[in-house]
């Protein structure tokens, strides 16, 4: 089974709709992360937990909103979907070990199409 | 966070050694350089990560020179499999978050 899943992987909705894709990890890490990424532009931050009670705006926080529901669950929200919001999202998870060094496991994406 | 610079794109062939630049001049003495490697429609696979000198894994190398204001990631024997984007981060993931920049799209042929 994948360390890091995402749901849906592909999805298309229409503008003004709400939408919620949905992240989980088994790898035990406390830090969890959603991206987007638009062709050539490479992936931009949107939001990142630490941990359950410490959530954070990455780069691109409006329109976007999250909740971390448990270690192992991290939702992405679009409250009213636009067609510029049209995009490839991934979550990651890290955990940093006594040295510092990290490393970032990602999923598998969801591309999302609003239309 | 240190900024960095890499080709945003680059070409080469199968079965050459290919290096990829990265600079990265307010790298700060804690950072550590790490490289990400991504295929079309996936997420990004962590390749490698150093702090000085020279790292190594079944995958690639890592130079870095004393100053640390760049870093080099080569690829040995490339093949077509290796065409994908890569990038160059660096920083302290204690309490920073991670940007991830365009990275560089490498191209191989055949």
């Amino acid at each position: 089974d994948a360390d890091v899943t995402q749901t849906p992987r592909n999805r298309i909705t229409k503008t003004g709709k709400r939408i919620m894709l949905e992240c989980s990890q088994t790898k035990g890490h406390d830090r969890m992360y959603w991206y987007r990424q638009d062709p050539g532009l490479g992936l931009r931050l949107i939001y990142y937990s630490f941990d359950v009670k410490d959530i954070n705006k990455g780069e691109i926080s409006d329109g976007y909103s999250v909740s971390r529901q448990a270690q192992a669950k991290f939702s992405l929200s679009l409250e009213s979907a636009i067609p510029n919001q049209t995009a490839l999202y991934f979550c990651a998870t890290s955990d940093a070990d006594v040295k510092g060094h990290y490393e970032q496991y990602f999923g598998p994406g969801t591309r999302l199409t609003v239309t | 966070l240190a900024k960095t610079t890499q080709p945003v794109s680059m070409d080469s062939y199968e079965g050459q050694e290919v290096n990829i630049t990265c600079s990265h001049n307010n790298i700060a003495t804690n950072d550590y350089i790490t490289w990400y490697q991504q295929f079309p429609s996936q997420g990004p696979r962590f390749i490698i990560q150093g702090y000085k000198t020279k790292v190594t894994n079944e995958v690639a190398s890592l130079f870095i020179p004393a100053d640390r204001k760049s870093s080099t990631l080569s690829l040995p024997r490339v093949s077509l499999s290796d065409t994908a984007v890569y990038y160059c981060l660096v920083g302290l993931n204690r309490d920073d978050k991670i940007i991830f920049g365009k990275g560089t799209r490498l191209h191989i042929l055949p």
